[in-house]
């Protein structure tokens, strides 16, 4: 089974400040990474597909790049907001799975 | 407006059962793969179970197999998620999320809507 490793467990940053958070996978997954945010009380929001893809309707301030097994989220500019906790999710195309990483949270300064 | 909602989740005891109900509206139900996720208390999101646009295929995480089942009634735009030999580790909030791959085409893993959750505690 495929372990994503996100890092650093919690960030605390200010509005404005740049966030960067990793996701490392124990063995490859291609471009197979995606990005949630996840905020208190609700369900997760996908941000990010395959790496570098933004969803439908995500600030352009969200970029997503890596291939392989390290991944980077980058918020370019913190706006309040965006203070939440991010996963990075993989999935294998045979047989079908799914796995989390363990999240990161985004804390305000 | 693409909408999933969950119901079914209360307190059972260990070795019991359960059935997860999601009502999905909004969009065209058959045409999509769909997923369980359950989230721990305080926990991180674990993947469960998905289900192909026709119920033909489906495929489980190692920690419910054989004891979990998903299955779909399309004519009702539902999903379902049978639980049986429950255990305290179970204990979570379970979303229902759309797979956002092409329509009746291959499943892509990723979710691009969610549910609010039902939440399944298994208890004595």
């Amino acid at each position: 089974e495929i372990v994503l490793t996100q890092s650093p467990a919690t960030l605390s940053l200010s509005p404005g400040e740049r966030a960067t958070l990793s996701c490392r996978a124990s063995q490859s997954v291609s471009s197979y990474l995606a990005w949630y945010q996840q905020k208190p009380g609700q369900a997760p929001r996908l941000l990010i597909y395959d790496a570098s893809n933004r969803a439908t309707g995500i600030p352009a301030r969200f970029s997503g790049s890596g291939s392989g097994t390290d991944f980077t989220l980058t918020i370019s500019s913190l706006e309040p907001e965006d203070f939440a906790v991010y996963y990075c999710q993989q999935r294998s195309n045979w047989p079908p799975r799914v796995t989390f990483g363990q999240g990161t949270r985004l804390e305000i300064k | 407006e693409v909408q999933l909602v969950e119901s079914g989740g209360v307190v059972v005891q260990p070795g019991g059962s359960l059935r997860l109900s999601c009502a999905a509206s909004g969009f065209t139900f058959d045409d999509y793969a769909m997923h369980w996720v359950r989230q721990a208390p305080g926990k991180g999101l674990e993947w469960v179970s998905l289900i192909s646009w026709d119920g033909g295929s489906t495929y489980y995480a190692d920690s419910v197999k054989g004891r979990f089942t998903i299955s779909r009634d399309n004519s009702k735009n539902s999903l379902y998620l049978q639980m049986n030999s429950l255990r305290a580790e179970d204990t979570a909030l379970y979303y229902c999320a759309k797979d956002d791959g092409p329509v009746r085409g291959v499943i892509i893993g990723n979710f691009d809507y969610w549910g609010q959750g039902t939440l399944v505690t298994v208890s004595s």
